[in-house]
C-alpha cells in the first residue's frame, strides 16, 4: 500500500523559505489517477489546505498563501515538494503530505506530518 | 470559500453509547462531496468518511455518516474506547478544500 513521509529542516528563520519533501513508496507517483497534496496545521488548531500538484505538474493552492507557495513533482525521485516564502510565526505547523483524486479531493493516505518551527 | 462549522466544539460520553457530530456549511457542498477524519494525539488525520455516507476501507460499521446540502452528520452508533479523538468534517466540493475547526470527543 501506497506509503508518505515528509522531510525537511525542523526549524527556519523568519523571512527565509521553508522547504520540505514528501516522498511516496509502495506506488508511482505518476501514475496519473492521483494528485498530491499539502496541508498543515497549526499547534493545537484546524487543518489548512494548502495546495496540491498533478503528475504532470498542473497545480491548485489556497488562497491564503498563494503568493507564498511553490509546489513541485520529481517524478524520477517518486517526491514531491513545498517551498513557502517569507516565513513568519504563524507559518510554524505541523505539515502534512497526503495524497488525493483529481475530482475526488478527500485525504487518503496521509504523511506522519513535521513540525516546522519559524524561529530566529 | 465554503465555511465548514462543527458542533458541538467537546462531546463528553462513555463508552457504549452514541455520539452524534454535526458539520455544517456556509453554502451547499455540491454533490456531497464531503469527508470525516479522525485524529488522535501525534497522529496524522485518518479518512474515516467520504462521499458524505461511504465508509473508507476496513472502518467499523459502527461509523456512519449521512447528511447532503448543508448539513452534515457522523455518527457513532457504539463508542469503544480508541474512537475517544478528534474529528474533523472537509468538503471538496470546491476549491479551497476547507476543513472544519474540529469536534473533540471525550470520555465522560
Amino acid at each position: 500500500q501506497v506509503q508518505l513521509q515528509e522531510s525537511g529542516p525542523g526549524l527556519v528563520k523568519p523571512s527565509q523559505t521553508l522547504s520540505l519533501t514528501c516522498t511516496v513508496s509502495g506506488g508511482s507517483i505518476s501514475s496519473g489517477i492521483y494528485y498530491w497534496t499539502w496541508i498543515r496545521q497549526p499547534a493545537g488548531k484546524g487543518l489548512e489546505w494548502i495546495g496540491r500538484i498533478s503528475p504532470s505538474g498542473t497545480t491548485n493552492y489556497g488562497p491564503s498563501l498563494e503568493s507564498r507557495v511553490t509546489i513541485s513533482v520529481d517524478t524520477s525521485k517518486n517526491q514531491f515538494s513545498l517551498e513557502l516564502t517569507s516565513v513568519t510565526a504563524a507559518d510554524t505547523a505541523v505539515y502534512y503530505c497526503a495524497r488525493s483524486r483529481p475530482w475526488l479531493n478527500w485525504f487518503d493516505p496521509w504523511g506522519q506530518g513535521t513540525l516546522v518551527t519559524v524561529s530566529s | 470559500e465554503i465555511v465548514l462549522t462543527q458542533s458541538p466544539g467537546t462531546l463528553s460520553l462513555s463508552p457504549g453509547e452514541r455520539a452524534t457530530l454535526s458539520c455544517r456549511a456556509s453554502q451547499s457542498v455540491s454533490s456531497s462531496y464531503l469527508a470525516w477524519y479522525q485524529q488522535k494525539p501525534g497522529q496524522a488525520p485518518r479518512l474515516l468518511i467520504y462521499g458524505a455516507s461511504a465508509r473508507a476501507t476496513g472502518l467499523p460499521d459502527r461509523f456512519s455518516g449521512s447528511g447532503s446540502g448543508t448539513d452534515f452528520t457522523l455518527t457513532v452508533s457504539r463508542l469503544e474506547p480508541e474512537d475517544f479523538a478528534v474529528y474533523y468534517c472537509q468538503q471538496y466540493g470546491s476549491s479551497p478544500y476547507t476543513f472544519g475547526q474540529g469536534t473533540k470527543l471525550e470520555i465522560k
